[in-house]
């Protein structure tokens, strides 16, 4: 079946302009993640959504930071006057409900690039 | 709050070899489950191998299998008889269990070079 899929794969923005990243999960995942990885580093959580529940936004870096799911399944990330530290990798994925064994399954991510 | 620690930034082994790579943790939960994760150059992160906190019996996927040390909070990654195709980047994982399982809190992943 089709996986998880991430639009756009590559994003060069201007610094200051707003960018929308969007992040449609595999059929039937109810809980879906949005993770940011600068060059050669490791993951870093920015926000988790599961169900109907209020979604978890401790990672999120700052108020020009934002996501929202509609109707349970597409999400998007939307960045505020992006700065250059925003230039990264953001990797949305989702998993089935209910299983802390349930895998994350990733999409291949926007390698967002600001200028 | 949970940490999880690669030490080793680069790895390399060479072709039919073996290669364990180390992650270590850090947690006051007993429920909780790990996680490998392989991320080639194409970036799409795959799962390799999980494992259950609760389970003493350390879990294999064929070539991979895991050394689980529960009260040392180690968890590293045996790799046997590397192939070309092992070549990319490797992060462990780890996540509560529990009714708010949430987020995977990721390591800083380990890089592995096989060598012909």
């Amino acid at each position: 079946g089709a996986g998880v899929s991430q639009s756009p794969s590559n994003k060069v923005t201007e610094k200051g302009k707003d960018v929308e990243l969007r992040c449609d999960p595999i059929s039937g995942h109810t809980a879906l993640y949005w993770y940011r990885q600068s060059l050669g580093q490791g993951l870093e959580f920015l926000i988790y959504f599961q169900g109907n529940s209020a979604p978890d936004k401790s990672g999120l870096p700052s108020d020009r930071f934002s996501a929202e799911r509609t109707g349970g399944s597409v999400s998007t990330l939307t960045i505020q006057r992006t700065q250059q530290e925003d230039s990264a990798v953001y990797l949305c994925a989702s998993s089935l409900a209910g299983r802390p064994n349930s895998p994350l399954h990733f999409g291949n991510g926007t390698r967002l690039t600001v200028t | 709050a949970q940490t999880v620690t690669q030490s080793q930034p680069e790895m390399s082994v060479q072709e039919a070899e073996t290669v364990t790579l180390s992650c270590t943790y850090d947690t006051s939960e007993s429920d909780y489950y790990l996680f490998w994760y392989k991320q080639p150059p194409s970036r799409q992160m795959i799962l390799v191998i999980r494992q259950e906190a609760y389970k003493q019996q350390n879990a294999t996927e064929n070539r991979f299998s895991v050394n689980f040390q529960k009260a040392a909070k180690s968890f590293s990654l045996k790799i046997s008889d590397s192939q070309l195709g092992d070549a990319a980047m490797y992060f462990c994982a780890y996540r509560k269990g529990g009714t708010s399982y949430g987020k995977l809190t990721f390591g800083q992943g380990t890089i592995l070079t096989v060598h012909p």
